[in-house]
């Protein structure tokens, strides 16, 4: 199975507080990319890091990769009700059309 | 607005029935994408079209017909569907490899 595994799979904090989901994954990637999907609605992409990177940020979100361990996590700082959301991280190949392979998804629950 | 508008939002159809899902994207994206996404598992890819060529999941059965007639459009073929096929279908483009995806919001369907 190209699947992964994040966890927790459910996650509930205070606002203030951080949150964070980590990602493990069982291929060779190029890339690894993180999503946010509110309640019934589409994917909204967060950050995209690749192999050869370790940490990025964007904002509040910082996310690290370890390719050695084939996993990366997502920190979201002083979290906000409106960060209440589904995270899912996906991964995949540069080479030839972006086909990635999702997670499983973190529920955040932020409560203010 | 995410740049990728998909109709109907939500479908109800018998198992007998024929529908289409329809899909529009003004990103100038390259790659279109079907993902299907049910309760309690990862997104699952089913089609993919790019300037290249198209990929299909092979485990996707052939009940679902896709049709990609240029690269702003891209269509799902629904014909006797079964209970299970129930789901949240989502369209996403990109511009192509290491690109991240854009989704839209999503057709909610119901087959009875």
């Amino acid at each position: 199975s190209q699947q992964g595994e994040e966890d927790p799979q459910a996650l509930s904090i205070q606002e203030g507080e951080n949150a964070t989901m980590n990602c493990s994954y069982k291929t060779s990637i190029n890339n690894l990319q993180w999503y946010r999907q509110n309640s019934g609605r589409g994917l909204v992409h967060l950050i995209l890091i690749r192999s050869n990177e370790r940490e990025k940020h964007s904002g509040r979100l910082r996310v690290t990769l370890d390719t050695s361990k084939k996993s990366s996590s997502l920190l979201i700082t002083a979290s906000r009700a409106a960060d209440t959301a589904s995270y899912f991280c996906a991964w995949g190949r540069d080479t030839g059309f972006q086909k990635l392979v999702f997670g499983t998804g973190t529920r955040l629950l932020v409560s203010p | 607005e995410t740049g990728v508008t998909q109709t109907p939002r939500h479908l109800v159809m018998g198992m007998t029935n024929k529908k289409s899902l329809k899909c529009e994207q003004h990103l100038g994206h390259n790659a279109m994408y079907w993902y299907k996404q049910s309760a309690k598992k990862p997104l699952e890819l089913m089609f993919v079209y790019s300037l290249e060529e198209r990929v299909e999941n092979n485990s996707v059965p052939s009940r679902f017909s896709p049709e990609c007639p240029n690269s702003s459009h891209l269509f799902l073929h629904l014909h006797t569907l079964q209970p299970e096929d129930s789901a949240l279908y989502l369209c996403a483009s990109s511009k192509g490899a290491g690109s991240p995806l854009h989704f839209g919001n999503g057709t909610r369907l119901t087959v009875t």
